[in-house]
């Protein structure tokens, strides 16, 4: 596609359900990224996928969290259990992958998920 | 541990120039990246410094000094729709890019 789409763009949910975020990268690019952004604050890291290398999931707060990556395109974002802290901005990235270039990311319009 | 700071917020006239710093330690260096991010919008790439130095492009610079962690943009010119926030971020030694929370920058005419 012509950029890197998320869905849904909304999502409110109950506490102690489950949520699913879906990112669709650039055609072609093997890196993804998936960051998380509470109102005012910096971008934190969760999981990042490379090619076919196993994901580096060092960023992701708890094991109610999970990613994968289906065919080195699509992404999805399981939150299990939701719980009210969990409530942010949910940002998706692609890249070409390049290690040590000046290679930029290119982010999705994220998904704003709000846990009642 | 790993840490990108720069100022919270910052106001500026419309017409007038404006630096925004930011400072870094981090585990090793292998770029330094701004971003601009309009609310809720997704930020999107403005430049890049691996060298020490000046990057200038169009309206926007931006200035690296490795030797100091330090680095910063600067916007002239100021529009109104420079109103964003401006993201540094730092790609350590495993190539991990690490942010900072961002500078809010509110343009004044």
């Amino acid at each position: 596609g012509a950029g890197v789409s998320q869905s849904p763009s909304n999502k409110v949910t109950e506490k102690g359900k489950d949520v699913e975020l879906r990112c669709d990268p650039i055609s072609g690019h093997t890196a993804l990224y998936w960051y998380r952004q509470s109102l005012g604050q910096g971008l934190e890291f969760l999981i990042y996928f490379q090619g076919n290398s196993a994901p580096d999931k060092s960023g992701l707060p708890s094991d109610r969290f999970s990613a994968e990556r289906t065919g080195g395109s699509v992404s999805t974002l399981t939150i299990q259990r939701t719980q009210q802290e969990d409530s942010a901005v949910y940002l998706c990235a692609s890249s070409l992958g390049r290690l040590g270039s000046n290679e930029k990311l290119f982010f999705g319009s994220g998904t704003q998920l709000s846990v009642l | 541990g790993q840490n990108i700071d720069q100022p919270t917020e910052m106001t500026a006239t419309e017409g007038a120039i404006v630096q925004i710093n930011c400072t870094y330690q981090t585990s090793g260096f292998n770029g330094l990246f701004w971003y601009q991010q309009h609310a809720g919008e997704a930020p999107t790439f403005l430049s890049y410094n691996v060298l020490d130095g000046l990057e200038e492009k169009g309206r926007f610079s931006s200035f690296l000094s490795r030797s100091k962690g330090y680095s910063y943009l600067l916007l002239k010119e100021l529009q109104m729709k420079d109103s964003a926030s401006y993201l540094c971020a730092v790609k350590d030694s495993n190539y991990q890019l690490i942010w900072g929370a961002g500078t809010k920058l509110i343009i004044k005419p």
